[in-house]
């Protein structure tokens, strides 16, 4: 399977920060990747998916980068809703791999 | 939009069997892949098992091949997944998810939790 490396784990960011997550896959998966935000307790939500493309209603100050194996999610100006536990997910060969998260939270 | 509603969770002893259900709605349901995704208390995110639009087809992660088997009712709109043979390490919040045309999770059910536990 797949293997799919996130970091840094866990960060602490002030409202306003521009965060950068990255994901890194331990074979090529193209721009098969997507990212997901989920709050406790919560399903977790589609952020990006094809590596760069916007999700329906998503703010635009979320984006996603990256081809290959090296991939980045980055929030332009964190807001107090994106504190928040953050996942990608490779959908290029079975089984789809998720990386182990990161969470976001206040400085 | 799209809505899934999962059912079927409970506690159950080491062993024992469990049937989940997801009821679909507001898309069309046989046009889509479906999959069950898992994750264990204070866990991330695991992906499980996954069926086909028209059920032609499906795969299993490694850990629950041989005990778990996802199947649909495309009349009906639900996927259901029958896990046999239960382990504490099963123990997790159950989530169906809709796969979007190319890939990726576009809609998730709000989960039901699963606890193997004698």
């Amino acid at each position: 399977a797949i293997q799919m490396t996130q970091s840094p784990s866990s960060l602490s960011a002030s409202v306003g920060d521009r965060v950068t997550i990255t994901c890194r896959a331990s074979q090529g998966v193209r721009d098969d990747l997507g990212w997901y935000q989920q709050k406790p307790g919560k399903a977790p939500k589609l952020l990006i998916y094809a590596a760069s493309i916007l999700d329906s209603g998503v703010p635009s100050r979320f984006s996603g980068s990256g081809s290959g194996t090296d991939f980045t999610l980055t929030i332009s100006s964190l807001q107090p809703e994106d504190f928040a536990t953050y996942y990608c997910l490779q959908d290029y060969t079975y089984p789809w791999t998720f990386g182990q998260g990161t969470k976001v939270e206040i400085k | 939009q799209g809505q899934l509603v999962e059912s079927g969770g409970g506690v159950v002893q080491p062993g024992r069997s469990l049937r989940l259900s997801c009821a679909a709605s507001g898309f069309t349901f046989s046009d889509y892949g479906m999959y069950w995704v898992r994750q264990a208390p204070g866990k991330g995110l695991e992906s499980v098992a996954v069926i086909w639009n028209d059920g032609s087809n499906n795969y299993y992660t490694d850990s629950v091949k041989g005990r778990f088997t996802i199947s649909r009712d495309n009349s009906r709109s639900t996927v259901s997944l029958q896990m046999n043979s239960l382990r504490a390490e099963d123990t997790a919040v159950y989530f169906c998810a809709k796969v979007r045309s190319k890939g990726a999770f576009d809609i998730w059910g709000q989960g039901t939790m699963v606890t193997v536990s004698s």
